[in-house]
């Protein structure tokens, strides 16, 4: 499967970040595969932000739990990923992706390109 | 902080062995299959191998992973040019509610 995310690049601080991503080759509801946000700091590591399952039940990073929302869309085969009151440090590259079942410790398979979002007025 | 612990560079010539090592908890590593990814400058992470040692077809076998209680390894032998990367090792967490962990990455130098 492939994985593509849009959304806008620039965000204000206070405002929300939304972005989709788009699946295709992959059926998001079917299967027993997880969907997943993951971003990435200017020059820093990777964060696991959260994940959807193929039954529409997600799980979130504690350190984000309180501003993530991951939703999905079936119908368009998408899912999306809404983070409120965001601040400079919020400013990363956000990738999709799939994630295996639990019992292959739910690895990351599958990477969209990335999308560079930056928090400024 | 990175949950897991990564050394944040290492380095070798070619046609050596180089070992990358990542460190984490019982709630983590020792109780959950773990991998490892590679990530070059500019693109997306891809998976490399699991504590397991299962590759994604095209990895070659140059590439293997070892784990140990709450330690874990990655083994890069004949080490080659393009091997010069970023890696990281992930693993679920069963903390809080669980998630997935990362470690803070590996800048790899083949000098």
């Amino acid at each position: 499967g492939q994985l593509q995310e849009s959304g806008p690049g620039l965000v204000k601080p206070s405002q929300t970040l939304s972005l989709t991503c788009s699946v295709s080759g992959d059926s998001i509801s079917g299967g027993m595969f997880h969907w997943s946000w993951i971003r990435q700091q200017p020059g820093k590591g990777l964060e696991w932000i959260g994940h959807i399952s193929d039954s529409g039940r997600t799980t979130y990073n504690p350190s984000l739990k309180s501003r993530v929302t991951i939703s999905e869309d079936t119908t368009n085969n998408r899912f999306s990923l809404s983070l409120r009151s965001v601040t400079a440090a919020d400013t990363a590259v956000y990738y999709c992706a799939r994630q295996g079942p639990g019992y292959t410790g739910y690895e990351v398979d599958t990477w969209g390109q990335g999308i560079l979002v930056i928090v400024s007025a | 902080q990175a949950v897991l612990t990564q050394p944040p560079s290492a380095s070798g010539t070619p046609g050596q062995r180089v070992t990358i090592s990542c460190s984490g908890s019982r709630y983590n590593i020792e109780n959950h299959i773990m991998h490892w990814y590679q990530q070059f400058p500019g693109m997306a992470p891809k998976l490399l191998i699991t504590s397991n040692n299962e590759r994604p077809s095209g990895v070659p076998d140059r590439f293997s992973a070892s784990k140990s209680g709450t330690s874990a390894s990655l083994a890069i032998s004949r080490l080659q040019s393009e091997d010069e990367a970023d890696y990281y090792c992930a693993s679920w967490d069963n903390s809080l509610s669980g998630y997935m962990v990362f470690g803070g990455g590996t800048k790899l130098t083949v000098l």
